[in-house]
């Protein structure tokens, strides 16, 4: 079983709607990645996210971790299409700051 | 010019042969990673290198090796390709900050290479 889980796992939005993407994780979280990726391109670092209870946003995209529920959520507000691609989470679950494991990613479509 | 570079960009081949993929980084970052995504799986760790001496295996290392030449390059092989190695390749780097482990640990993002996209036939 995928010891990060990400749901969903495809997003379908029009554009000014708000959506969230969640990222679950089977064991303790020691830091918390975002990336995006446009199809068939490269992963780009969006925000990270250490501590429990912690929020860091840049432009629309807010995300959240929380250390209880050993989960992050990414929130966009007013989703534009410049907004899609994959959002993928990936976390340091081994404590051991080496490596980082990766979910499955969750596809963003936002139409117009 | 891009800070982590991979080659080739596309990739056809057929089962049997050996393979090569390249990554070369300007970064100066001591550590670097092979990934494969495939549709539905995410990413998945294949072999990860902190630095020229040290190498270590992924969860998936079986059918690939790997060679780091210098700080700057970390090449991944494939002995004898099998269509099941068809997927999307990517290379990145990371450079730890602060202490490692432990729920105070630093650690720094990974910045990633644009991708090879893999076929085999």
């Amino acid at each position: 079983s995928q010891e990060l889980e990400q749901s969903p796992q495809s997003l379908i939005v029009q554009e000014g709607k708000n959506l969230t993407i969640n990222c679950t994780s089977s064991k303790t979280l020691y830091g918390l990645y975002w990336y995006k990726q446009k199809y068939g391109e490269g992963l780009i670092f969006l925000m990270m996210l250490q501590k429990g209870g912690e929020e860091k946003s840049h432009e629309k995209i807010t995300a959240k971790l929380d250390e209880k529920k050993q989960q992050s959520s990414l929130h966009i507000t007013a989703s534009q299409p410049s907004h899609a691609g994959i959002y993928l989470c990936g976390a340091d679950i081994s404590g051991t700051a080496s490596k980082l494991t990766f979910g499955t990613g969750t596809r963003l479509q936002v139409t117009l | 010019d891009a800070d982590v570079t991979q080659t080739p960009r596309n990739r056809i081949t057929k089962t049997g042969k050996r393979i090569m993929l390249e990554c070369s980084q300007t970064k100066g970052h001591d550590r670097m990673y092979w990934y494969r995504q495939d549709p539905g799986l995410g990413l998945r760790l294949i072999y990860y290198s902190f630095d020229v001496k040290d190498i270590n295996k992924g969860e998936i290392s079986d059918g690939y090796s790997v060679s780091r030449q210098a700080q700057a390059k970390f090449s991944l092989s494939l002995e004898s390709a099998i269509p099941n190695q068809t997927a999307l390749y990517f290379c990145a780097t990371s450079d730890l900050g602060g202490t490692s482990g432990g729920p105070q640990s630093s650690y720094n993002e990974q910045f990633f290479g644009p991708g090879t996209r893999l076929t085999v036939l």
